[in-house]
């Protein structure tokens, strides 16, 4: 069956430095992935989509790599704010099949 | 206003009890959603319909039901309401462009409590 893995359940980062989130599947050949944040007591909000054939996809702080051999995507943030703290999704999507989501890194932003 | 709204927004009741979800959308998407929340489980598909005359199950269809009464209405019903179905509901939409990339735009949520 489909699986998704987001390695960190939390994770705590200074202010100012990278924050990295990473994304990893099995059994799927996904033709785009996708971000999402969510904040507590509140839907997700769509970030970053990337295709299959694309290997980076910026905007503004935000980064977002796939690598289909790996079968990961990494999400960074760069120079993280209080404001940033949040959980966040990876969604994949196959095809034009339903988006499958992860469960979730909840990044904490320490000023 | 919001673009995507669910009412209620918190609910608690007994089992037994037959409850609906309700979500309205003002996005004229054609997609809408139904998902809920589960601590560790993260989302998890509910039904969906692709317009208003197409309803699919999706992963976790037992003890729900669901109706599309208009384009911008989707509701989620719970027959006969069980402990195991406290969670976290979601209803999205999404509009499918040419590259069919299926963005999704959520609701806000309703909390619901089964005792």
């Amino acid at each position: 069956s489909q699986k998704i893995e987001q390695n960190s359940e939390a994770l705590n980062i200074q202010e100012g430095k990278t924050a990295t989130l990473t994304c990893n599947y099995t059994n799927y050949s996904p033709a785009y992935l996708q971000w999402y944040r969510q904040d507590p007591g509140r839907g997700p909000v769509f970030l970053l989509l990337i295709r299959e054939n694309e290997k980076e996809k910026r905007k503004e702080r935000l980064k977002v790599t796939f690598d289909t051999t790996l079968k990961q995507s990494l999400f960074h943030i760069t120079a993280s704010q209080p404001a940033d703290s949040a959980t966040y999704l990876c969604a994949l999507q196959t095809g034009a099949n339903n988006l499958f989501f992860g469960t979730g890194t909840r990044l904490t932003v320490i000023p | 206003d919001a673009d995507v709204t669910q009412t209620p927004r918190n609910r608690i009741t007994k089992t037994g009890k037959r409850i609906m979800l309700e979500c309205s959308q003002t996005k004229g998407h054609d997609r809408m959603y139904w998902y809920r929340q589960d601590p560790g489980l993260g989302l998890r598909l509910i039904y969906y319909s692709f317009d208003v005359k197409d309803i699919n199950k999706g992963e976790i269809s037992d003890g729900y039901s669901v109706s599309r009464q208009a384009q911008a209405k989707f509701s989620l019903s719970l027959e006969s309401a069980i402990p195991n179905q406290t969670a976290l509901y979601f209803c999205a939409t999404s509009d499918t462009t040419g590259d069919v990339t299926d963005t999704q735009y959520f609701g806000p949520g309703t909390r619901l409590t089964v005792l």
